[in-house]
């Protein structure tokens, strides 16, 4: 069974910093790519992020490019979310997501982790 | 930015009725359309792709149908496991963008 597990969110001071992961199991993860997905109270689905299955390649939102890092470690089976200068509009359940490729829809998802930035 | 437009924003259907939930583009991603499936509290799960195909292990009732600009979700005889919010997503440009979301409620 394919489960991906996110971690790590909590309050955080805007300004301050929080890492996500994203544990996964049931598939074969280095072959995947890997996405990041939020969904802030009340709203849609935001993309964030993705990395390819070699970590070759990122690509990021314009909403966090230069604050947020995605980077994945395939011998844990675990991709991060490094999240920088945080705003209260970054406040949102983070997803992670899976594709079988780099460009495709998204196959399965997390329950996510909910970040909350605010003083 | 693509931008993708849901219609209605909410569908009231009884049991055993047929949903109809419409998704555009405003721009055409070709076939590139993907649905999802969120309940509260859960895991978002990936029902279509390629605007018509259905994922692994989604029941027959669900069906997609369209292309570039125009895409339809139909569910033909509503369960009760089938009440959610629905999302369409299109990934033939970056940024992938998802649609606002269809939520079907018991009438």
């Amino acid at each position: 069974e394919v489960q991906l597990v996110e971690s790590g969110g909590g309050l955080v001071q805007p300004g301050g910093s929080l890492r996500l992961s994203c544990s996964a199991s049931g598939f074969i993860f280095s072959s995947h790519a890997m996405h990041w997905v939020r969904q802030a109270p009340g709203k849609g689905l935001e993309y964030v992020s993705v990395i390819s299955s070699n970590a070759g390649s990122t690509y990021y939102a314009d909403s966090v490019k230069d604050r947020f890092t995605i980077s994945r470690d395939n011998s844990k089976n675990t991709m991060y979310l490094l999240m920088s200068s945080l705003r209260p509009e970054d406040t949102a359940v983070y997803y992670c997501t899976s594709s079988a490729y780099y460009e495709y829809y998204f196959d399965y998802w997390g329950q996510g982790t909910l970040v909350t930035v605010s003083s | 930015e693509i931008v993708m437009t849901q219609s209605p924003a909410t569908l009231s259907v009884s049991p055993g009725e047929r949903a109809t939930l419409s998704c555009g583009a405003s721009q055409s991603v070709t076939s590139n359309l993907a649905w999802y499936q969120h309940k509260p509290g859960q895991a978002p799960r990936l029902l279509i792709y390629g605007a018509s195909t259905r994922a692994t292990g989604i029941p027959a009732r669900f069906s997609g149908s369209g292309s570039g600009t125009d895409f339809t979700l139909t569910i033909s005889s509503l369960q009760s496991e089938d009440f959610a919010v629905y999302y369409c997503q299109q990934y033939n440009h970056w940024p992938r963008t998802f649609g606002q979301g269809t939520k079907v409620e018991i009438k």
